[in-house]
């Protein structure tokens, strides 16, 4: 099972809020996890971090105040309210763990947000 | 403002050879961890090494253990990858990207190189 799992896919209409879900693998709770959003041909950018409860960074730099997320449990969430166009785009789940006597970052594999 | 352009990328044949280069600007380079991470095409992003400012240590993804090797010079303000013995499944973007001083985030990336292992 992988560290971390997202849908391949979701959708909203324009305007509307949508919740995107990244899922920490079973006994991994405490894990925080950093979202990235990569738009059509560019290249991925931070957007926040969060923990099991809450933000732990601000956001990412020129990331409105339309993203915001939440941790419950096993999940991480990001919430995109208002969404615009610009908005569309692949949305990236990340954490660092530990590995033997290293560490590596883990990426979930994606999910592909469509403005309707 | 930070920049971090990539060069290096292009065909290569498998079993080939590549050097890749990031130039790093608009921040105090030495002061800062660095991570190459890289993008199949139509893929997810798969973390493969990381660099710390003094160079040590040094990690990588299994993928790429024992084939790929990260190293920076900080008065070129410059981060490398030698990539060896590539397979067509290391066919991907490869970024680079800064990480976050006092926390393991990735604030700022590289718009990429492509590496295209194929005969």
């Amino acid at each position: 099972q992988p560290l971390l799992t997202q849908p391949p896919s979701a959708s909203a209409s324009l305007g509307a809020s949508v919740t995107l879900t990244c899922t920490l693998r079973s006994g991994y709770s405490r894990y925080t996890v950093d979202w990235y959003q990569q738009k059509p041909g560019k290249s991925p950018r931070f957007v926040m971090r969060v923990d099991a409860r809450d933000v732990v960074t601000p956001k990412g730099d020129g990331i409105p105040d339309r993203f915001s997320v939440l941790g419950s449990g096993l999940n991480r969430y990001l919430t995109i309210k208002n969404i615009q166009e610009e908005d569309e785009g692949d949305y990236h789940c990340g954490a660092d763990h530990a590995s033997g006597s290293s560490v590596v970052w883990v990426f979930g594999g994606g999910t592909k947000l469509t403005v309707l | 403002e930070v920049q971090l352009v990539e060069s290096g990328g292009g065909l290569v044949q498998p079993g080939g050879s590549l050097r890749l280069s990031c130039a790093a600007s608009g921040f105090t380079f030495s002061a800062y961890t660095m991570n190459w991470v890289r993008q199949a095409p139509g893929k997810g992003l798969e973390w493969i090494s990381y660099i710390t400012s003094s160079s040590s240590p040094i990690y990588y993804a299994d993928s790429v253990k024992g084939r790929f090797t990260i190293s920076r010079d900080n008065a070129r303000n410059s981060l490398y990858l030698q990539v060896n013995s590539l397979r067509a499944e290391d066919t991907a973007i490869y970024y680079c990207a800064r990480q976050m001083v006092g926390a393991t985030i990735f604030d700022y990336w590289g718009q990429g190189t492509l590496v295209t292992v194929s005969s």
